[in-house]
Formats: structure tokens, sequence, C-alpha cells
């Protein structure tokens, strides 16, 4: 069973859309969540961090489930320049090595005018 | 700001020649990270260095070999290319207890013939 599973998508929305992300992920000692961005053929950059009472970044929102193990970004009034694709991420700790980022395949974004 | 800086950016490899990809961190990061990505697949460790002096295996090592040069530089090398091998590099640091943010650089695009 994969660490992180996403919906790869395609999603493709009008510009002025709403749009919503799903991820769920399989380690209970999880313990960071993370929305990364990647733009075609570059590296991941951070969006947003995810902590447990959710949280809002202008038009992004993103909110955890801990007892469901799942994580959700919302994009409000989508701009072209949303057009990428969102990486789910989480964090592990183990202890006294150390810990370990693991990603979802991604959810690809197309915002059209 | 350089952040992470990888190079080469592009390179083509015959069946059992070697390369060694670069990467440096000028942000004073005590941990670095290979990753690789492939189409359809969320980034995978390949190894880590928790601090200078030390690396570890991450995910999928076989076939790779790494060296911890200084506090700022990660090397990653393949003696024996293959195919399989042909994927996308990342480079990573992460500062000291945070090791659940990570900053990439743009990235090795190799091919394996």
């Amino acid at each position: 069973r994969k660490e992180v599973e996403q919906d790869p998508g395609p999603f493709n929305v009008p510009e002025g859309a709403t749009v919503a992300f799903n991820c769920t992920y399989s380690n209970s000692a999880s313990q960071s969540f993370f929305w990364y961005r990647q733009d075609c053929r570059k590296e991941p950059k951070l969006l947003m961090s995810v902590y447990s009472s959710g949280n809002e970044d202008g038009r992004f929102t993103a909110q955890l489930n801990r007892a469901s193990q799942y994580i959700s970004l919302l994009i409000r009034d989508s701009k072209l320049s949303d057009s990428a694709t969102y990486l789910c991420v989480v964090y592990v700790d183990r202890g006294s090595t150390l810990g370990r980022l693991y990603f979802g395949r991604g959810t690809q974004l197309t915002v059209w005018p | 700001n350089a952040g992470v800086t990888q190079t080469p950016k592009f390179q083509v490899l015959k069946t059992g020649q070697s390369m060694t990809l670069q990467c440096a961190q000028d942000m004073n990061h005590n941990s670095m990270y290979w990753y690789r990505q492939d189409p359809g697949m969320g980034l995978r460790l390949i190894y880590y260095s928790a601090s200078e002096g030390t690396t570890d295996k991450g995910e999928v090592p076989n076939g790779y070999n790494v060296s911890r040069l200084n506090k700022r530089e990660f090397s990653l090398r393949l003696e024996s290319a293959a195919p399989s091998q042909t994927s996308v590099y990342f480079c990573a640091s992460s500062d000291w207890g945070r090791e659940d943010i990570q900053y990439f650089g743009a990235g090795t695009r190799l091919s394996v013939l």
C-alpha cells in the first residue's frame, strides 16, 4: 500500500472555478502534512503546510482530518497561473533516525480561459 | 540566492557508463537528500545524509552511491547506468530540526539509452 494516495486527475477547470483535491495517507504516525506545487519540468515547491486545525492562504485552503487520514486542498477563484501539478506530502518522524517525506504522485490541474 | 544547485541539468548516457550528479546548497543546512521522480509516481528517496560525514539508504538505493563531501555538497554516483535509471533526479536540503521542510534543486534529467 502506498504511503500517500492522490487522484492523478487531470482536472480541467475554467478561470474562476473552485476546485478541490483530496489525498489519503496510510501511516497514522505521520506528523506533518504539506501541499507542494510542481510546474512542468520544474522542482517541487512548498505551497502550504497543513495543520490539525487546517489553514488558509488567500485563495487556498488546506484541511486535515487525522481520524480519516485525509488531507484536502481547495482552490477558489482559479487563475491561469494555478495550472500545475499539486503534490500531497506527509512527513513521518522515525525517532532516532532522520524523518522522511513521502510524496503522492500528484494531481494535475489545468485552468483554461 | 542560489539555494540548492544541481549539475548537470541534462545528461544522456549509454548503458554501462558511469557519472556523478552534483548538488550543493548554500543555506548551511545539515541534511541533504537525493530523490528520483518517474512518470506517474511520486518522488522516491534514494539516499540521504543527516549530517556531514553520514549517509543512509532511502527507499530505492540499488545502483547508486553517494558522497557527502562536506556540509555543502552531496553527490550521487551511478557506477554502471541502466535504462531503468532514466529519470529526473532532485537534490534537496533541510535545516536542523526541520527535516519536514525541504528545499529542492532544479533537477537533473537523465536518459540512459
